[in-house]
């Protein structure tokens, strides 16, 4: 019963290729987001989704393209990928911002290594 | 520009030994300040939001607290099984742009030795 999946959960890959990362969630939410977890276990925002509509882009190179086909998935593309962008994605989920609770909740993370 | 700052970095306790977490925060406009904790390899685990000053919740032998500029949690007689990432947020004024986004602390690393 697995609220909020990740796949995959481990993606080792070389220096300019592309790569998606896919989320998917059962609670019902209507809002969905990316965060990063870098070296130093900041977490930070880098997309959210309210019901497939863009909300949040917190200044995110454009080579991160997110993509919500319906309210329960939101998937990450990354082009050309980098050194810096190994780190944990994470995707979350939570109900609109207007309900009386808005917790997210996380998925497992997908462990992103870049050669 | 909300931020949230936690401390310590890290914490070693024996088991019983009872401790407190600090997470201070600025936001324009507090909508929840939310506590979550991780293990390693794993994602966040929700654990408890709070909404204003005064408030406090509990859940086993983890309690938070919230003042106008912090928040604490406090870990009453721990045991090995609280080692973890403790992890504060904060969700700022929802009518605002990118007003449903958490912005994260760095964490608190707690160990809890038998």
């Amino acid at each position: 019963d697995t609220a909020v999946s990740q796949t995959p959960k481990y993606l080792v890959t070389q220096m300019g290729n592309d790569k998606s990362i896919k989320c998917e969630q059962n609670l019902g939410h209507d809002t969905m987001y990316w965060y990063k977890q870098d070296s130093k276990k900041f977490l930070k925002i880098m997309f959210s989704y309210n019901n497939k509509e863009l909300i949040i882009n917190e200044t995110v190179p454009n080579r991160f393209s997110p993509k919500s086909p319906d309210k329960a998935h939101l998937n990450l593309h990354i082009n050309s990928l980098e050194l810096g962008d190994s780190a944990v994605y994470f995707c979350a989920s939570s109900r609109p911002v207007t309900a009386l609770q808005e917790t997210q909740y996380f998925g497992p993370g997908t462990r992103l290594l870049v050669l | 520009e909300d931020q949230v700052t936690q401390s310590p970095e890290a914490l070693r306790l024996q088991e019983g030994e009872s401790s407190s977490l600090n997470c201070s925060y600025t936001v324009s406009g507090l909508r929840g300040l939310f506590w979550y904790r991780q293990d390693p390899g794993k994602g966040p685990e929700f654990l408890f939001t709070l909404y204003s000053a005064g408030e406090e919740k509990e859940k086993e032998r983890l309690k938070a607290t919230l003042t106008k500029k912090e928040s604490f949690l406090h870990i009453t007689a721990p045991k090995p099984e609280d080692s973890a990432t403790y992890l504060c947020a904060v969700q700022g004024n929802p009518f605002k742009a990118a007003g449903n986004k958490l912005t994260f602390g760095g964490g608190t690393r707690v160990l809890v030795k038998p």
